[in-house]
């Protein structure tokens, strides 16, 4: 079973817009919640992480928001630019054990 | 100089064949995995080698066979390909947080 639950499964923003990707988990032991970017035909990249004891993480125009107690959290994109159309996981992983990652969502930008 | 490096690329065979996809690392990480992307693009883990120690196995079917030859090289080895078998392979490492992924193999069996 899918142990993160990732929405929406796409969206289409015009540049300058606020894409903003929603993830809900139910394991609370999980304590490191990773972001990641990947562009077609390559992996997946790190493109931001948070653990448990922060609510808000900001790096360059990326940010990460959690609710710890509503077991949630998401990634706003601002500013967003064309070069931006991506599509972007959502994970979680307790410890050194494995990562496990939402559906994915398909994000587009428009120009 | 690419961190997580796999090969081949692309891999086209065809059913019942037997192929291994190749995966370095050079970020001196004691952790690395398999990953399986789907066509509708869900990372689902395959296999966790620690220090050579086999240390996640999913529920995969026993025609697919992790070897790590030392700490930095994990490589995958499928017997007796299906068509569904074709997906995106995605080796990883990981020092404990985060993880690097290499590029992926697209395995294609027809």
């Amino acid at each position: 079973q899918q142990q993160v639950k990732q929405s929406p499964q796409s969206l289409i923003v015009q540049k300058g817009g606020i894409p903003i990707i929603n993830c809900a988990y139910e394991n609370t032991a999980f304590d490191y919640f990773p972001w990641y970017q990947q562009f077609p035909g390559k992996g997946p990249a790190l493109l931001i992480a948070i653990r448990p004891d922060v609510s808000e993480k900001k790096e360059g125009r990326f940010t990460i928001s959690f609710n710890k107690s509503a077991k949630q959290f998401s990634l706003h994109i601002m500013d967003s630019q064309p070069g931006d159309s991506a599509t972007y996981f959502c994970a979680a992983k307790k410890g050194d054990y494995k990562l496990s990652f939402g559906a994915g969502t398909t994000v587009t930008v428009r120009a | 100089d690419t961190a997580v490096s796999q090969t081949p690329k692309y891999l086209v065979t065809q059913m019942g064949n037997d192929k291994s996809i190749k995966c370095e690392q050079n970020l001196g990480h004691d952790t690395m995995y398999w990953y399986k992307q789907d066509s509708k693009k869900f990372l689902k883990i395959m296999f966790s080698y620690n220090n050579k120690e086999l240390i996640i196995n999913e529920t995969v079917p026993n025609r697919f066979s992790p070897k790590s030859p030392d700490k930095a090289h994990l490589n995958l080895h499928i017997n007796s390909l299906e068509l569904g078998d074709s997906a995106v392979y995605f080796c990883a490492s990981s020092p404990g947080g985060g993880y690097t992924f290499g590029s992926g193999t697209r395995l294609t069996v027809v």
